[in-house]
Order: structure tokens, then sequence, then C-alpha cells
């Protein structure tokens, strides 16, 4: 299976920074990377499909990009309610994968 | 509005057996491919299973292979999955999700989730 290394596992930052998380595929994946965000007791909420297409709805603080098998969700600039865990899945294979997950906490 | 409801959960004891379920709404269930995400207490997401539009493709995550299955009603509305021989590792919340494909492939909508006790 394919084995998505995501880093860090979690970082404190202050309102206003600008959050960067990085996902790293196994092998190759094309763009065949979602990034979901997940508050505590509540189901993922799909932020990025296909490595960088923002969902409706998503606010364009956060953006998705691509460099071979690296993948990175950045937050431009912190808000309160983002305060979360975010994760990767690649959608690749068969068998779907996801990240270990970054949570982001407040400093 | 797209609406996900598991059920089905609860306390078994190791070795035992259950059968989720999830009903779905506000979408047309037949016309789109569905999956199971798990989640242990404290823990990241699995992806478990994955079922096609018709039941006739099936995938699964290794360490549930030969032990769950995946099915669905498309005249129900409704997602299962059957689990067997079940362990403390199977321990979590499972989430029903449905699978859409834009430019790739993504879970667009989640249920609530379910909760699974494995435990004697």
């Amino acid at each position: 299976d394919i084995q998505m290394t995501q880093s860090p596992s979690s970082l404190s930052a202050s309102v206003g920074d600008r959050v960067t998380i990085t996902c790293r595929a196994s092998q190759s994946i094309s763009s065949y990377l979602n990034w979901y965000q997940q508050k505590p007791g509540k189901a993922p909420n799909l932020l990025i499909s296909a490595a960088s297409s923002l969902q409706s709805g998503v606010p364009s603080r956060f953006s998705g990009s691509r460099s071979g098998t690296d993948f990175t969700l950045t937050i431009s600039s912190l808000q309160p309610e983002d305060f979360a865990t975010y994760y990767c899945q690649q959608s690749y294979s068969t068998v779907w994968t996801f990240g270990q997950g970054t949570k982001v906490e407040i400093k | 509005e797209v609406q996900l409801v598991e059920s089905g959960g609860g306390l078994v004891q190791p070795g035992g057996s259950l059968r989720l379920s999830c009903v779905a709404s506000g979408f047309t269930f037949s016309g789109h491919w569905v999956s199971w995400v798990r989640q242990a207490p404290g823990k990241g997401l699995e992806w478990v299973a994955n079922i096609n539009q018709d039941g006739s493709e099936k995938y699964y995550v290794d360490s549930v292979k030969g032990r769950f299955a995946i099915s669905r009603d498309n005249a129900k509305n409704s997602l299962f999955l059957q689990m067997n021989s079940l362990s403390a590792e199977d321990t979590a919340v499972y989430f029903c999700a449905r699978d859409v494909r834009s430019s790739g492939w993504s879970h667009d909508f989640w249920g609530q989730g379910a909760l699974v006790t494995v435990s004697s």
C-alpha cells in the first residue's frame, strides 16, 4: 500500500500566522491527494481535492500545492476556527490511505 | 441536503460480529461509490473499504480483508459493513462517506459516525 508521511505531527501557532503542513507519498500518486480538517467529536471536512482544488465554501486562506510526491497545505493567515487536526489522503491506488494527521494548536 | 446516518454500533466481545448500516438521503445513492472510514479513540483516520455503484467492485484495507464485508442496497439507499472476528484493534468510530470524482477521488460528505467497542 502507498504510505503517506505527514509532518509535523503537531504545531503551535498564533492567530494570523502562516501555517504549512507537508505530506509525502511513498510513490507517485499524480495529483490524487486530498486534505481534510477535523474538529474534536466531528466528522472530517473536505478542504482540498486533487492537490490544489479548493472545495466550495472553503475560505481562500487555504491552499494546496504539489511538487513531485511532496504535497503542501498552507493556511495563509490562521484564524481561531482553524485550530483543528488536518489529514492528507491519497486516492491514487485502489486502497486509499491517510497521513497520520497534524494537530494545529493555539500558541 | 445530503445526509448519511450510521447505525448499528455498540459493544461486542472479541471474536464476535457486528453489522453497521448507513442510510443516505439528499442525493442519488445509486450513482455514487461509498466508503467506510474508521478512527480509533485518540488516533488518526483509516480508510477501511469502498464499493462501486452496483456493488460489483469492492476494495478493502489489508487489516480487514477476509473479516469485513461491504455491501449496499440501492433500493433502500443503504450501505452496510459486516464485521466478523472482531478484535480490540477494531475498536473505533466508523464513518460512512460519499466518494466523488472531480479532478480526483475524495470523500465530500460524511456521516456522524458509529462507535464500535470490542471488549470482554
